[in-house]
């Protein structure tokens, strides 16, 4: 568990402004993902990606860019952050499509 | 794209009974199916997978049987003990999907 971490673990933000969570693991997974978990709705892929430089949208894209330039980190940025984002947001990494998926600790995000 | 759908939403048990949580999916193609199991304000964590060369896995009071024809799959806990209360997620996936799809989860609640 501690191979995969997240950072900030609490943010608070307004309205509009822009807010990047990161996301780092130290196994070399090549893939890595991120989810938003509402009551309600359980576990939303926002985006993955299959290996550095290579990404994907997933259920719920809109609203969030990432990028990932190096295989150990995968940033989720909200370009302009909205009430409805208000949510807690997990990163997860494997070594494949159906292997594991490892999941670190959450960010739990309340925009003002 | 592949669609899974979990029953019940909440269950709760005596602690000692069985509890059994069923999933279906939709993509035939679907080869590999996860349980997590994630514990109040925790991540969710791997407790067992079956991949579709199998029909059942066992590990201790945890079971995964896998209906291919049905298209469906189902987690069997025996002799629950309080610290089974969490929500359980079932997901699956296949090799050229990419990507797991959770299903909405299973409040699992034991009472002593």
């Amino acid at each position: 568990d501690a191979g995969i971490t997240q950072s900030p673990r609490y943010k608070i933000t307004e309205t509009g402004r822009q807010v990047t969570l990161m996301c780092h693991q130290t196994w070399s997974h090549s893939y890595m993902f991120w989810y938003r978990q509402d009551l309600g709705h359980g576990l939303r892929l926002i985006y993955y990606s299959a290996a550095a430089d290579i990404t994907d949208k997933g259920e719920v894209p809109d609203g969030y860019v990432v990028s990932r330039s190096k295989t150990e980190n995968f940033p989720l940025t909200l370009e302009s952050a909205t009430r409805s984002q208000t949510s807690v947001y997990f990163c997860a990494s494997s070594e494949g499509t159906i292997y594991e998926q490892y999941f670190g600790p959450g960010t739990r995000l309340t925009v003002t | 794209g592949e669609n899974v759908e979990q029953h019940p939403s909440t269950l709760s048990v005596q602690e000692g009974d069985s509890a059994v949580i069923k999933c279906t999916y939709s993509d035939s193609a679907s080869n590999y199916f996860p349980w997590y199991k994630q514990e109040l304000g925790k991540r969710p964590q791997l407790i067992i997978d079956i991949r579709s060369n199998v029909g059942e896995k066992k590990d201790q009071r945890i079971a995964v049987t896998l209906n291919k024809t049905a298209k469906h799959f189902s987690l069997h806990i025996t002799e629950t003990q309080p610290e089974d209360s969490a929500v359980y997620f079932c997901a699956a996936a296949n090799t050229g999907f990419q990507k797991l799809v959770f299903g909405t989860g299973t409040r699992l609640l034991v009472s002593p």
